[in-house]
Formats: C-alpha cells, sequence, structure tokens
C-alpha cells in the first residue's frame, strides 16, 4: 500500500476558478512534505516544502497547508491559468532516510 | 538551485537493444537518484548512485538490468539494458542538494520500445 495518497485522480476546472488537491500520508516519522508540479513530459518542478512545524506555504497562486496531526496535506491553486494544467505530486521523507514516498499525482486540466 | 541537463529527452528503441541515459550537474553532489515513472504511477526509485562505490539498488530492481555509472560528482548514466516494452517508461535523474532541503529533478527521458 502505497505511503501517500493523492485525491483526485484528476480534475478538469475553468480558467480563472480555483480548485483544491489533496495528500493523505502514513509515512513516519515525518520529516517534510513536498508538492511539485510536473508538466507533460518534463521533469518534476517544486512549489512547496514544508516541515513539521509549518502549517501552510505558498508559492505566487500556490498555497500549501499541512496538518501533521491527522497528517494530511492540501494544495490550492488560486485563479486557475491554463499553464496550470500538470500533475502535481506529493512528495513525503521521513526523518533519517533519503527514500522519498511519492504520491501517484493529481493531473489538472485547465480549460479556457 | 542546481541544473540538472539529462539527455536524451526521449527515444524509441527496439526491443534487446540498449539505452544509456545521462545526467549532468552544475555543482558537485553527493548522491544522485534515479527513478522510473510509469504511466499514471508514482516515481519509483530505481537506485541511488554515490561517487566511488557501488549504486545501490531498490528492490525489483538489479545492476545487470540496470548498469549506473557515477565517475565524478556532476555527472551519472543509467543504462537500461535488453530493453523490453515493459520498460516503457519517464526515467528521471534527481539530486539532493542544500543539505537534503531541496530536490531537484531532470527534464526526464521518454523512453518507448518497439
Amino acid at each position: 500500500k502505497n505511503q501517500v495518497e493523492q485525491s483526485p485522480q484528476s480534475l478538469i476546472i475553468l480558467e480563472g476558478k480555483n480548485c483544491t488537491l489533496q495528500c493523505n500520508y502514513t509515512v513516519s516519522p515525518f520529516s517534510n512534505l513536498r508538492w511539485y508540479k510536473q508538466d507533460t513530459g518534463r521533469g518534476p518542478v517544486s512549489l512547496t516544502i514544508m516541515t513539521f512545524s509549518e502549517n501552510t506555504k505558498s508559492n505566487g497562486r500556490y498555497t500549501a497547508t499541512l496538518d501533521a496531526d491527522t497528517k494530511q496535506s492540501s494544495l490550492h491553486i488560486t485563479a486557475s491559468q491554463l499553464s496550470d494544467s500538470a500533475s502535481y505530486i506529493c512528495v513525503v521523507s521521513a526523518i533519517g532516510g533519503y527514500k522519498l514516498s511519492f504520491g501517484a499525482g493529481t493531473t489538472v486540466t485547465v480549460r479556457a | 538551485s542546481a541544473v540538472i541537463s539529462q539527455k536524451p529527452s526521449r527515444d524509441i528503441c527496439q526491443r534487446g537493444t540498449s539505452l544509456t541515459i545521462q545526467c549532468q550537474v552544475d555543482s558537485q553532489v553527493t548522491m544522485m537518484f534515479w527513478y522510473r515513472q510509469q504511466p499514471g504511477q508514482s516515481l519509483t526509485l530505481i537506485a541511488t548512485a554515490n561517487q566511488g562505490s557501488e549504486a545501490t539498488y531498490e528492490s525489483g530492481f538489479v545492476i545487470d538490468k540496470f548498469p549506473i555509472s557515477r565517475p565524478n560528482l556532476t555527472f551519472s548514466t543509467l543504462t537500461v539494458s535488453n530493453m523490453s516494452p515493459e520498460d516503457s517508461s519517464i526515467y528521471l535523474c534527481s539530486v539532493d542538494a542544500h543539505g537534503g532541503e531541496k530536490l531537484f529533478f531532470g527534464s526526464g527521458t521518454q523512453l518507448s520500445v518497439l
């Protein structure tokens, strides 16, 4: 069973609208959680990284939240643009190890 | 940030042949990682490449199938040997820079095996 579960698997939104992606994890002991954006045919690019003590972090129109107690994170995209169409991947790392646990990603399609 | 140049970006190969993927980093890094991303799935770690030592392979991956070289602190190669259609995937290299705070990925190699 994957230690990082993302939902929804995919979603379609209209340009200018907001959306929220979810990430639930079981990785322990928790070190940090990262959100990546992966355009089709490209490597993932970091959006945010949060440690245990951080509840929210923003990067432009992207805002990530973390609840370490419930082991949940969300990525909120505000005022979506066509260029936001991509796969968004949640990645969690444990203390003391370099191995990362990857979610399967949420594919976001923004339509005009 | 670390800039990673990965090539080729894509290739179409015949069954039974081998393909070598290269990754060049613009700074010295201790550990480089190779991942496979099958369609619609999570990234899966193939192996960790350390300079001056044998690569460490994850369960399900073996050196004969995925030989790795790490001749210096800025370069690594992954070879996909004796390819079959099941090897069709995106292959990604990555480095963990800034003391583990930042994880950077190459642009990926889209491999299709006929």
